[in-house]
């Protein structure tokens, strides 16, 4: 059984901080995906890696996936209280269109 | 922009009973899932669903639980004799790129009396 650890799990900041969430695996993913879930909600994709080392953007939020592919991050410049919500990181062990295991979430609150 | 739907969005029911949960995938996909979450606790995998048959399920995934579907459009998890740890959100999920791009509906909460 694959285990896919988030860290920290519960992030307090202020308006304008920057932070940074980390995703590890012990094994080796074919893609990474990045949610971002609201309460009551479904998870929303943010972004998904694929290539170790790959580095994407999506405005204030930079996703990196490792170079061993067993890890990702993802980075907030500058947070707003609207970057307030649970953030999930999910992967696929096994290639195409194959299961999502889940991590635990990292529950964000940005204040002003 | 496509999305994934589901119905109901809430859904309450006796122990026991039969509950069918219902989706509509996002047209061109191909792969579809469902997936539940127990309130405070991780998204969860059950089963995934390809050309009209399970390619893989969990071990909760049991006798209780059925796939379906029955036409182009929609896709069903039917379960058959609710129990109370049943309770959930579940959600379905659509793919249709190599890069295992899941797109999630919104759910739907599962109370079990």
């Amino acid at each position: 059984t694959q285990l896919l650890e988030q860290s920290p799990q519960f992030l307090s900041i202020q308006e304008g901080e920057n932070l940074t969430v980390y995703c590890n695996s012990s094994s080796v993913f074919s893609s990474l995906q990045w949610y971002r879930q609201e309460p009551g909600e479904g998870p929303v994709l943010l972004v998904t890696v694929v290539t170790g080392g790959e580095v994407k953007k999506l405005k204030r939020l930079t996703f990196q996936f490792g170079d061993a592919r067993k890890d990702s991050s993802l980075h907030i410049t500058a947070a707003q209280p609207g970057d307030t919500g649970l953030y999930l990181c999910a992967g696929s062990y096994t290639g195409t269109a194959s299961k999502l295991t889940f991590g635990t979430g990292t529950r964000l609150q940005v204040t002003l | 922009e496509p999305e994934v739907t589901q119905t109901p969005s809430h859904q309450v029911t006796q122990m026991g009973q039969e509950v069918i949960l219902r989706c509509v995938p996002i047209s061109n996909h191909l792969y579809f899932y469902w997936y539940r979450q127990i309130l405070g606790q991780k998204v969860e995998f059950l089963v995934s669903f390809y050309n009209n048959e399970i390619s893989e399920k969990s071990e909760i995934f049991d006798d209780q639980f059925s796939v379906e579907r029955p036409d182009g459009s929609n896709f069903t998890l039917k379960i058959r004799s609710t129990k109370l740890e049943d309770s959930a959100m579940y959600f379905c999920a659509s793919v249709s790129s190599s890069y295992n791009e899941q797109f999630f509906g919104p759910g739907t909460r599962l109370t079990v009396l």
